[in-house]
């Protein structure tokens, strides 16, 4: 069936530095690729989305990158700080609603 | 609009007894999902409503857990009897009925089985 693989499952990072979480697909038909942010205790929400006719899109110190060829999409954060400290999930959806989401990126940004 | 409301928050229940979890999805969204998260799992998805109608159940693990939606605005998801293995953290979400669009969360209800 499908999946989405994701990797690393968990990642240390000095402030400042960036960080990169990748994720791979495997349903060629999926479209819409959104991340979400989840930190300790609390509910996933979406941080960034890209959509399939898109390369890559940017919103201040987050960014991702999509493949479509090579069925990967990835996560960058820049500049990264405490409070970026969560788990990240990334996700695929095909069509209209069927969403598979990653195993999740735990990060941890030490001050 | 106050987002996607789920309750309780939290649940203790012996094994055995039947737990009840609730959801008032965002007014307007079409679609309702049910995920568990664990830290063995993940995020999994286990049956989605649109227009009130269930859609794909697949994701249900068994007789034991089930789901309704009444009416747009109230969703259950059942567990009857609950097992100390049901011990998770149940998300209700919400989305627009248009393709390619962001799912809002409910805060989640923690199930501890004892």
């Amino acid at each position: 069936g499908e999946n989405v693989e994701q990797h690393p499952s968990t990642l240390s990072v000095q402030e400042g530095d960036s960080a990169v979480i990748k994720c791979t697909y495997s349903d060629s038909a999926s479209n819409y690729f959104p991340w979400y942010k989840q930190e300790l205790g609390k509910r996933p929400q979406l941080i960034i989305d890209i959509r399939s006719n898109v390369g890559e899109k940017k919103d201040q110190r987050i960014a991702v990158t999509l493949n479509k060829t090579a069925k990967h999409f990835s996560l960058h954060i820049t500049e990264t700080q405490p409070e970026d400290s969560a788990v990240y999930f990334c996700a695929a959806i095909t069509g209209y609603i069927k969403t598979i989401f990653g195993a999740g990126t735990r990060l941890f940004v030490k001050a | 609009d106050a987002g996607v409301i789920q309750s309780p928050r939290h649940e203790v229940t012996e094994m055995g007894q039947e737990v009840t979890l609730r959801c008032k999805p965002i007014s307007g969204h079409d679609y309702l999902f049910w995920y568990r998260q664990t830290m063995m799992r993940g995020l999994e998805l286990l049956i989605y409503f649109n227009n009130n109608v269930p859609i794909d159940d697949s994701g249900m693990p068994e007789d034991r857990f089930s789901a309704k939606m009444p009416n747009a605005s109230f969703s259950t998801l059942k567990i009857q009897p609950s097992e100390p293995r049901d011990s998770a953290v149940y998300f209700c979400a919400s989305s627009l009925s248009q393709m390619n669009t962001e799912a809002f969360f409910g805060q989640g209800t923690r199930l501890t089985v004892v």
